[in-house]
């Protein structure tokens, strides 16, 4: 069981825009910021968005993030094939000493 | 480039240890965090603490808290997580992660390849 909520699945076709949202709480996402990981099938995680919605170097900005209040989302723009992995949230939580929590991720697949 | 590179998979009996290496390069290892990042089969990715490698201090998860110990060589460049008492469910891929900030609450921006750590009988 995560601490951090996401949908299990997502989809779209080439083009279209996805979300994929995530649910905390005040002692993470309430009080600090979100980190998105993309992992494509077999690889490390890759850092995509970090603080909320900065980008790092080199992440096509077809992707953005945002967050309000408890929750957050990731937006995909203009969807690609190579777009077809699993997304994880993470926040540092506050509580129990401070730990980073994730989400349980959410596999997109491009139909 | 930055590389975090770790070593091999590895195979151990319930009850026994296994220690698996994050072997860094590129930027300067007392700089950065180093933190430890697990995966069961088909599951999420689990925090499990972090080593600062300039002091050598360390932060666990509290469910890992008697039972891993991070530590590092700073000669080498090199971060080591140990886990013993290993168990059924410990069976996972393990990830050293790089913390872009020098605080605890920050993004990973370089991963290690990941070690498969497979506990059976």
């Amino acid at each position: 069981q995560s601490v951090l909520t996401q949908p299990p699945s997502a989809s779209g076709t080439p083009g279209q825009r996805v979300t994929i949202s995530c649910s905390g709480s005040s002692s993470n996402i309430g009080s600090n910021t979100v980190n998105w990981y993309q992992q494509l099938p077999g690889t490390a995680p890759k850092l995509l968005i970090y603080s909320n919605n900065q980008r790092p170097s080199g992440v096509p900005d077809r992707f953005s993030g945002s967050k309000s209040g408890t929750s957050a989302s990731l937006a995909i723009s203009g969807l690609q094939s190579e777009d077809e992995a699993d997304y994880y949230c993470a926040a540092w939580d506050d509580s129990l000493n401070g730990h980073v929590v994730f989400g349980g991720g959410t596999k997109l697949t491009v139909l | 480039q930055v590389q975090l590179v770790q070593s091999g998979a590895e195979v151990k009996k319930p009850g026994a240890s296994v220690k698996v290496s994050c072997k860094a390069s590129g930027y300067t290892f007392t700089g950065y965090y180093m933190h430890w990042v697990r995966q069961a089969p088909g599951q999420g990715l689990e925090w499990m603490g972090w080593i600062n490698p300039n002091s050598g201090g360390t932060n666990y998860a509290q469910k890992f808290q008697g039972w891993v110990t991070m530590t590092r060589d700073t000669s080498i460049s090199t971060a080591y997580m140990e886990l013993s008492r290993l168990r059924s469910d410990d069976t996972a891929v393990y990830y050293c992660a790089r913390g872009l900030w020098v605080v605890a609450a920050t993004p990973f921006d370089y991963w290690g390849q990941g070690t498969l750590v497979t506990v059976s009988s």
